[in-house]
């Protein structure tokens, strides 16, 4: 089945620090979405890309879409304890959707 | 609370008991997907309904899970007796379509743990 791979699995970085993770499918994607769990949480959808290229931004996270909509990224600048959670990226195979492996953000203050 | 809701939060059961989870989707939504969550891991698709309708259970276990999404009331994820590995997080959620690029809004999650 289809699998969606993200890198780097966990990432610690101090309060004010960047962060990004990236997604990477082996098909190419008609779009993709990328969701957000806090500890103890539930996924809370974020954004979707559909265009090839796609950059999207919401306040410190920018979201890219690759040119061959094969692979995402999702960049935070100057990180805050709140950026705290898991971060996954999701593309639908039909009618389900497909979860990435997830990158789990630590932020020390 | 429009969200989507779930019910319990925490469920314990001890093995060979049965476990029953229900959701209720986001008012106007008509399309409900379940997923399982293991400790430190992503989310696993288990199966797809709409109501009356099982569209998709691909990702169900062949024994011992079933859901249903009847007419009037919630969807309900039943396991029947439950073993050690059924511990997880059974999240629901919800879209107001379907077609691949619709969002899905996600309930609180119960927490199963089999004793």
């Amino acid at each position: 089945g289809q699998q969606v791979m993200q890198i780097p699995q966990y990432q610690h970085v101090q309060e004010g620090e960047d962060f990004t993770t990236y997604c990477n499918s082996s098909t190419t994607l008609s779009n993709i979405q990328w969701y957000k769990q806090r500890p103890g949480g539930h996924p809370v959808f974020l954004i979707q890309l559909v265009k090839s290229g796609e950059v999207k931004k919401q306040k410190r996270l920018t979201f890219q879409f690759g040119e061959a909509k094969k692979n995402s990224s999702l960049h935070i600048t100057a990180t805050q304890t709140t950026d705290v959670g898991t971060y996954f990226c999701a593309v639908y195979n039909t009618d389900k959707l497909i979860f990435g492996t997830g990158t789990r953000l630590q932020v020390f203050p | 609370n429009a969200g989507v809701m779930q019910n319990p939060r925490h469920l314990v059961r001890r093995r060979g008991q049965e476990a029953r989870l229900r959701c209720s989707p986001m008012k106007g939504h008509s399309h409900v997907y379940w997923y399982r969550q293991l400790p430190e891991e992503g989310l696993k698709f288990m199966v797809y309904l709409q109501k009356e309708n099982i569209i998709d259970e691909s990702g169900m276990p062949k024994e011992r899970f079933s859901a249903e999404f009847p007419k009037e009331g919630p969807s309900i994820l039943r396991i029947q007796q439950v073993v050690r590995g059924d511990s997880a997080a059974y999240f629901c959620a919800s879209s107001h379509t379907t077609g691949g690029n619709q969002p899905q809004h996600f309930g609180d999650g119960t927490r199963l743990s089999i004793l």
